[in-house]
């Protein structure tokens, strides 16, 4: 079975920490992304990764930043993190084209 | 753009019923949608995958079907059990990056 793992469930930091989400997939899956799910909006994307060292913004990518500097892992960035930023955030990997397999998710608040 | 919506918001039921989670997407140039369940605090797990070229897909007490013409797709619980209880979303790729746009999810509550 595919393994998606998120390095903490439950983080909290303080407004203008730099924050960084950790993800590792066990499946050499190319695809990588990282979600935000909000009561009432769903799950929206802030990046996503087809590749090492390539990123794509998704749908809500101000604030964050990414990296992948290798295949299994993609990391998730809060710059100055910000009261806004409190939320569960998802973290999910995929082969082009085929289901997205999910983390259990980190749910962070910023205090 | 691509909008999915899934109604209701919130389901409640008895336990042994049968019930219909609804979704709908506005764009129905898709190749698949996809079916999940989420626990409350947990991940996502995929539940069903209908591929465009098919119309149902089954597994155990769960059956999905999808009407791209219509752009609506159904999951179909038969005789509902409280381990049921979940939120259950739906998602159809988007775009030509493999980006998924998910619907908010119905919140089902299977009754003992």
């Amino acid at each position: 079975d595919v393994k998606v793992t998120q390095s903490s469930r439950y983080l909290v930091k303080r407004t203008g920490e730099k924050v960084f989400l950790e993800c590792v997939q066990d499946m050499d899956h190319e695809n990588m992304f990282w979600y935000r799910q909000d009561p009432g909006l769903g799950l929206r994307l802030i990046y996503f990764s087809y590749d090492v060292k390539m990123k794509e913004k998704g749908d809500i990518p101000e604030g964050y930043s990414v990296s992948r500097e290798k295949k299994e892992r993609f990391s998730l960035i809060l710059e100055s993190a910000s009261t806004n930023q409190t939320s569960m955030y998802l973290c999910a990997s995929s082969i082009p084209n085929q289901p997205q397999h999910f983390g259990d998710g980190t749910r962070l608040s910023i205090l | 753009k691509q909008e999915v919506t899934q109604i209701p918001a919130a389901l409640s039921v008895p336990e042994g019923e049968n019930l219909v989670l609804n979704c709908s997407f506005t764009d129905s140039a898709i190749y698949n949608l996809q079916w999940f369940r989420q626990d409350p605090g947990k991940g996502l797990t995929s539940l069903l995958l209908i591929q465009s070229s098919q119309r149902e897909q089954t597994s155990g007490r769960l059956n999905a079907s999808l009407d791209k013409s219509s752009g609506r797709s159904t999951l179909y619980i038969a005789a509902s059990q409280p381990g049921d209880s979940a939120t259950y979303l739906c998602a159809v790729p988007w775009g030509g990056n493999n980006d998924m746009r998910f619907g908010a999810g119905t919140r089902l509550t299977v009754k003992p």
